[in-house]
């Protein structure tokens, strides 16, 4: 079964210095991989993913993740962190395969974000 | 650009009351998903639609139903509400057709709590 790990609850950080936000997945197959981010009681947006190509993927507002097939990780990084940046950032998994009928997404436990001024 | 429709946004409940909560996906997206968030919990995957169509199930409580309509709007469908039925449910939407794995947007949710 498809499935991501967040392995920290929280990562503090201060602003302006980089930070990264772990994530680990268990997939069979190629995996289909994305990061959202969640502000106190609004929706889900999306940041970015990766579905193939490159390993290093570039997304909103300055993140970028790097997929590394052989620690099979998918860490979401930024150089200058913003106390804006502040929130609940998701790990998520296509659960289905390519193509497939299925094309739920499987949630990591999340991971606050907090950037100290 | 449009986003995703969600109402109500927030809806009070009593115990074993029933409840419907409706989703309008971004225009010319084909698939629908809902998810229950429980306080401090991951999102949890319930029901999807493609092409007005069941296209998979998840911890859907029996309880729950949901369709969509010939416009693409989606509605969940609570009955018999529990308290442990107060969560935050999303909907989102998607594109989804042969070849392509694009990402699904959310709305900002529907915040139920039951009494």
């Amino acid at each position: 079964a498809q499935s991501v790990a967040q392995p920290e609850d929280q990562v503090n950080v201060a602003e302006g210095n980089p930070l990264t936000v772990k994530c680990t997945y268990s997939v069979s197959g190629n995996p289909y991989l994305f990061w959202y981010v969640q502000y106190p009681n609004r929706g889900l947006q999306f940041l970015l993913k990766y579905i193939t190509g490159d390993n290093l993927v570039k997304g909103s507002y300055g993140f970028e993740a790097e997929f590394n097939k052989s620690q099979t990780s998918f860490h979401l990084k930024k150089p200058s962190a913003l106390v804006s940046d502040s929130a609940l950032y998701f790990c998520a998994v296509r659960a289905g395969i390519y193509g497939g009928a299925t094309n739920k997404l499987i949630f990591g436990t999340g991971t606050l974000l907090a950037v100290q001024p | 650009a449009a986003g995703v429709i969600q109402s109500p946004r927030h809806l009070i409940k009593e115990k074993r009351e029933t409840a419907t909560l409706k989703c309008y996906p971004i225009p010319r997206h084909d698939t629908v998903y809902w998810y229950q968030q429980g306080p401090g919990q991951d999102p949890q995957f319930l029901i999807s639609f493609y092409e007005k169509m069941q296209s998979d199930k998840g911890s859907i409580p029996d309880r729950f139903s949901a369709q969509q309509f010939s416009d693409y709007h989606s509605e969940l469908n609570m009955s018999s509400l529990e308290l442990g039925d107060s969560a935050l449910y999303f909907c989102a939407s998607s594109l989804v057709r042969s070849g392509q794995n694009n990402e699904q947007f959310f709305g900002p949710g529907t915040r139920l709590t039951v009494l």
